[in-house]
């Protein structure tokens, strides 16, 4: 089946400055790569995504890139902002329509 | 558009009791999961429904776990008898085509 792995587990940021969190993922036949944030004791909220046609996409302060050859998918959080701070998962979807999503990223914006 | 609904939203039971969670998925979504959230992990496929039947059950613990999902609507998951490390979230999402909703999950303590 997929492997996700997601780093860094955790990221701590100053206010107005960037963040970036890296997925790697195993299946190459994925297709579909979500973005989700979890803000706590909160469900899932889809944030952004991107398919295995697209490079990149964008989305005001939101950026997602997928390089398909090398297997792996980032996101990108420009000015951020202290309520950006949540739990990020990236997920990806196999061919079998499962979502493996990674072990999640703690990211902290101290105002 | 209403979201997808869970119930309980919060459970406490002692371990070997037996407990279960249900699910109102997304009118229309034909596909279903359950996903179980270990606090600090990232979710984790346990079944996935498409309408009625079953596309993917290969990581659910069948000697304790059951889930079913009736007339391809509702689904439930049941735990019997239930063990400390089955403390956790139970998230269940739905799915029309590739974005997965999620609901607010429910959180399970086994004391």
């Amino acid at each position: 089946g997929e492997n996700v792995e997601q780093h860094p587990s955790t990221l701590s940021v100053q206010e107005g400055d960037s963040a970036v969190i890296k997925c790697t993922y195993s299946d190459s036949a994925s297709n579909y790569f979500p973005w989700y944030k979890q803000e706590l004791g909160k469900r899932p909220q889809l944030i952004i995504d991107i398919r295995s046609n697209v490079g990149e996409k964008k989305d005001q302060r939101i950026a997602v890139t997928l390089n398909k050859t090398a297997k792996h998918f980032s996101l990108h959080i420009t000015e951020t902002q202290p309520e950006d701070s949540a739990v990020y998962f990236c997920a990806a979807l196999s061919t079998g329509n499962q979502f493996y999503f990674g072990t999640g990223t703690s990211l902290t914006v101290i105002p | 558009e209403a979201g997808v609904a869970q119930s309980p939203r919060y459970k406490i039971i002692e371990k070997r009791q037996s407990v279960a969670f249900w699910c109102n998925p997304i009118s229309g979504h034909a596909t279903l999961y359950w996903y179980q959230q270990i606090l600090g992990q990232g979710p984790k496929l346990l079944i996935q429904f498409q309408n009625n039947g079953v596309v993917d059950d290969s990581q659910l613990p069948k000697d304790r776990f059951s889930a079913e999902r009736l007339k391809g609507v509702d689904s439930t998951l049941k735990i019997q008898p239930a063990k400390l490390e089955d403390s956790a979230v139970y998230l269940c999402a739905s799915s029309l085509h590739t974005e997965a909703f999620f609901g607010q999950g429910t959180r399970l303590t086994v004391v």
